[in-house]
């Protein structure tokens, strides 16, 4: 059981380029997440999805897309990539509902952006 | 409005000493309650949860955490430290008139457990 899986674990791009990050749950759990982490802010909650087809920004969603056509994928998009956007990426998966809202990570992404 | 607070960005502890990492929160309902932890190079693993019930919560590999409504507080608790323990944990906190799912993180402690 994979649970869940991101790709590419590491990526370097440069300014300006566009950059997807993918995210695959094995699981079919309804809430999907993005989130990033920098030194000193913890994780910030980007987008997340409570189904296919919904999607709602989080706390830091300026310069970032998503989709989810379906239940399973949930791709993060950088449109034009830049420095600020240097970070640690973790998709994240839940059930949902007031007892199965707890959150399961993938291994993360390291995304420099020259 | 949600918001979480981890007044220690560090803590150490003696192996076999008990350890506290603290959380503190604010709400406007009820708080739905997560401590979470990260190890080095790793992505973020659950450890407990408190919704409702019991104001003590028992999670994975011997973490307790104590919900304490009066004091805002949801204190991440071990009664023997193991050098394994050593990671950055993450406190996070969802108000129940907040949007399934959408937890707030805090910006994490980091235990070091020390031989």
């Amino acid at each position: 059981d994979a649970g869940i899986t991101q790709s590419p674990r590491y990526k370097i791009t440069e300014t300006g380029r566009q950059v997807t990050l993918m995210c695959h749950q094995t699981w079919s759990h309804s809430y999907m997440f993005w989130y990033r982490q920098d030194l000193g802010h913890g994780l910030r909650l980007i987008y997340y999805s409570a189904a296919a087809d919904i999607t709602d920004k989080g706390e830091v969603p300026d310069g970032y897309v998503v989709s989810r056509s379906k239940t399973e994928n949930f791709p993060l998009t950088l449109e034009s990539a830049t420095r600020s956007q240097t970070s640690v990426y973790f998709c994240a998966a839940a059930l949902g509902g007031q007892n199965f809202e707890t959150q399961y990570f993938g291994p993360g992404t390291r995304l420099l952006v020259l | 409005a949600q918001s979480v607070a981890q007044p220690e960005d560090q803590v150490n502890v003696a192996e076999g000493n008990p350890l506290t990492v603290k959380c503190t929160y604010s709400v406007s309902g009820n708080p739905y309650l997560f401590w979470y932890v990260q190890y080095p190079n790793r992505g973020l693993q659950f450890l407990l949860k408190y919704i409702t019930g019991d104001n003590l919560v028992k999670g994975s590999y011997g973490f307790e955490a104590e919900f304490n409504k009066s004091q805002t507080s949801f204190h991440l608790k071990k009664p023997s430290a193991l050098v394994s323990d050593s990671a950055l944990y993450f406190c996070a906190v969802r108000d129940e008139y907040t949007n399934a799912g959408k937890s707030t993180f805090g910006d994490g402690t980091t235990l070091t457990v020390k031989p």
